[in-house]
């Protein structure tokens, strides 16, 4: 069963740090992207940062760029996402999101999803 | 960034009723566009994948089309575990950029 699971959510000040990761299994890990994606409570999806298989590409949401680091660990099958200067508009559930591919070798929709891990910005 | 402009922001229907949830793009995207559904305290799950192609184990009550930059999925027979909040992703550049979401709610 592919598995994700994300951990190291918490509730932190404003302008403090917090490092989040994300465990895989059931899959070739170092052969797939991954992404974080994060939902501000009642609020809609948003989409915060790539990694590559290899870790060679990144990419990250204006809205996090300079603040946030994506790395992975493809002998540990993670990835992590270290978050710095954070605010309050940073609260959100953050999920883990596979890059999926299929038989026909399209690629690039998320699936599957970790279940998430709360971060709270508050004072 | 390319726009997801996703509507409507909430629709109610009936057991057995037709639904339709429109996307559509600031800017071509080819057919690079996916669906989801996610229930309250839920990660999301992937419904349609490629505009139209159905993630396997997903009902044949859930169509996905394109027309241009405009994207629809549609869902026939609506049953009451169809109560959702759904949302289209398009993946065709980075940043991609989620629509707004469409809660349906089953009456």
């Amino acid at each position: 069963e592919v598995l994700l699971v994300e951990s190291g959510g918490g509730l932190v000040q404003p302008g403090g740090s917090l490092r989040l990761s994300c465990e895989a299994s059931g899959f070739t890990f170092n052969a797939y992207a991954m992404n974080w994606v994060r939902q501000a409570p009642g609020k809609g999806l948003e989409w915060v940062s790539y990694i590559s298989s290899t870790g060679n590409t990144i990419y990250y949401a204006d809205s996090v760029k300079g603040r946030f680091t994506v790395s992975r660990d493809n002998g540990n099958n993670s990835v992590s996402l270290q978050m710095e200067s954070l605010r309050d508009e940073d609260t959100a559930i953050y999920y883990c999101a596979r890059e999926a591919k299929d038989s026909g070798g399209w690629y690039g929709w998320f699936d599957p999803w970790g279940r998430g891990a709360l971060v709270t910005v508050s004072s | 960034d390319i726009q997801m402009t996703q509507s409507p922001s909430t629709l109610s229907a009936s057991v057995g009723d037709r639904v339709t949830i429109t996307c559509r793009a600031s800017e071509t995207i080819g057919d690079w566009l996916a669906w989801y559904q996610q229930k309250p305290r839920n990660a999301p799950r992937i419904l349609i994948y490629k505009a139209s192609t159905l993630e396997s184990g997903v009902p044949s009550t859930f169509s996905g089309s394109v027309s241009g930059t405009e994207f629809t999925l549609t869902i026939t027979n609506l049953q009451p575990d169809d109560s959702a909040t759904y949302y289209c992703l398009q993946y065709n550049t980075y940043p991609y950029t989620f629509g707004q979401g469409t809660n349906l709610e089953i009456k």
